[in-house]
């Protein structure tokens, strides 16, 4: 079945405790993307991948660290959470064509930093 | 700066009372405009993509459409399981990067 999977499901932490956040597909998409949800603000994306070794910033990449040392993972790190990264976290992937392509979502990381 | 607005915020429909998502943006060139559905606690379920004005697509009860400025996604005859928020995005052709920028979304509840 065609997914993208991520781990843990749920995370609570306490401030300043490094964490990752691991992000799989197996679709073999070049794009791949991190998001954070919170209420009133939306979907707000952190960082992209559009392939292996290359990233860039989204909107709100502070506090964040991303790698795509392979194709189909695409982890995010928390080097030292705060409590204003609690949040609810999505990955997501998409062929990465260089068109407008139709990206394809995790079931989402609840995180909360205490 | 690139924006994506969508209006309501949040619509209750009696089962089978047809109605209109709104989605306005501002961008500086479209490379795409995405609609998305996504159920409570769950990832945005893909639905339309739509890439130039006067383009239209459908599915089951949704049809969605794009203007130079907006995007509607009509509601034909909703039932209680269409309840869920409806979720738009652009993605800009700014220059050397492929962002993609989401509304707030639209809560979406229909009554049986």
């Amino acid at each position: 079945e065609a997914q993208v999977t991520q781990n843990p499901r749920y995370l609570i932490t306490v401030t300043g405790k490094k964490l990752t956040v691991t992000c799989s597909q197996n679709m073999n998409h070049e794009y791949m993307s991190w998001y954070r949800q919170d209420p009133g603000l939306g979907l707000r994306q952190i960082y992209y991948s559009m392939n292996v070794e290359v990233t860039d910033k989204g909107d709100v990449p502070e506090g964040y660290k991303v790698s795509r040392k392979e194709k189909r993972n695409f982890p995010l790190i928390l080097e030292s959470p705060s409590p204003n990264q609690t949040s609810l976290y999505f990955c997501a992937s998409s062929l990465g064509s260089g068109g407008a392509d139709t990206q394809y979502f995790g079931p989402g990381t609840r995180l909360t930093v205490l | 700066e690139d924006q994506v607005t969508q209006s309501p915020e949040a619509l209750r429909l009696q089962e089978g009372e047809s109605s209109s998502l709104n989605c306005s943006y501002t961008v500086s060139g479209l490379r795409g405009l995405f609609w998305y559905r996504q159920d409570p606690g769950k990832g945005p379920e893909f639905l339309f993509t739509l890439y130039s004005a006067g383009e239209e697509k459908e599915k089951e009860r949704l049809k969605a459409t794009l203007t130079k400025k907006e995007s509607f996604l009509h509601i034909t005859a909703p039932k209680p399981e269409d309840s869920a928020t409806y979720l738009c995005a652009v993605q800009p052709t700014t220059s050397g990067t492929y962002k993609y920028i989401f509304g707030t979304g639209t809560r979406l509840k229909v009554l049986a």
